[in-house]
């Protein structure tokens, strides 16, 4: 079974200041999938990241910068400098890929609040 | 401009009333998917097509029907039977189904309210 865990429900910060939003995961599938999704307040969740398991390079866009570590299963998400337009509900979510849940699980999202 | 629509944006249920909320998509995606989202609880996914006639049921699929007669459409019924409709609801659809992987992309949602 998959399993991901955000375990930040709500996170408030005031802007400039730099984020970190956790997301540990779980599953037996060797080769699998990690994205990242942002769900600003107008309600559609949109794509930012995805990572596959044979590959553990960070990855830096801009503002944002992911780091994926086997070894921890984690897959956490830093946005430097944090604006205002930041503010939004971030979803981690797992795929399967070698016979496992193709379906992707969902973590319960992590609330970023971004005060001027 | 490609994407996925959802009507109504807003939606009402009476007691013991069906409502179907409209998922429509112009990706030409053979996959979609139907999730409600409630408060502090994520994504949880009610239905999903792999491809045009065929269905199936994911976590949460008591009280709700879907169809797929349609590669572009996939709407889905509440029934009387879901005795706590109120929710947002999330459509979603990627290119294919093998070997995961696929980005999802996602309507603007229906937010569903009892009357």
């Amino acid at each position: 079974a998959q399993k991901v865990t955000q375990a930040q429900t709500e996170i408030s910060v005031v802007e400039k200041e730099d984020v970190t939003l956790d997301c540990v995961y779980e599953t037996r599938d060797t080769t699998y999938y990690l994205f990242w999704y942002k769900q600003p307040p107008s309600g559609e969740l949109v794509f930012l990241i995805r990572r596959n398991s044979f590959d553990e390079q960070n990855e830096i866009s801009g503002r944002y910068s992911w780091n994926f570590q086997k070894s921890t299963s984690s897959f956490n998400f830093t946005i430097t400098a944090s604006q205002v337009v930041d503010s939004a509900v971030y979803f981690c979510a797992l795929s399967g890929a070698s016979g496992g849940s193709y379906i992707p699980t969902f973590g319960r999202g992590t609330s970023l609040i971004v005060h001027p | 401009d490609g994407g996925i629509t959802q009507s109504p944006k807003y939606l009402f249920r009476k007691e013991g009333q069906n409502v179907t909320l409209s998922c429509e998509q112009n990706l030409n995606h053979d996959a979609m998917y139907w999730y409600r989202q409630d408060p502090g609880q994520g994504l949880r996914l009610i239905y999903y097509s792999q491809i045009v006639n065929d269905f199936q049921k994911g976590d949460i699929a008591e009280g709700y029907s879907v169809s797929r007669e349609k590669k572009e459409s996939f709407p889905l019924t509440v029934t009387s039977a879901q005795k706590n409709p109120t929710a947002f609801y999330l459509c979603a659809s990627s290119i294919g189904w093998t070997r995961g992987g696929n980005i999802q992309y996602f309507g603007a949602g229906t937010r569903l309210s009892v009357l």
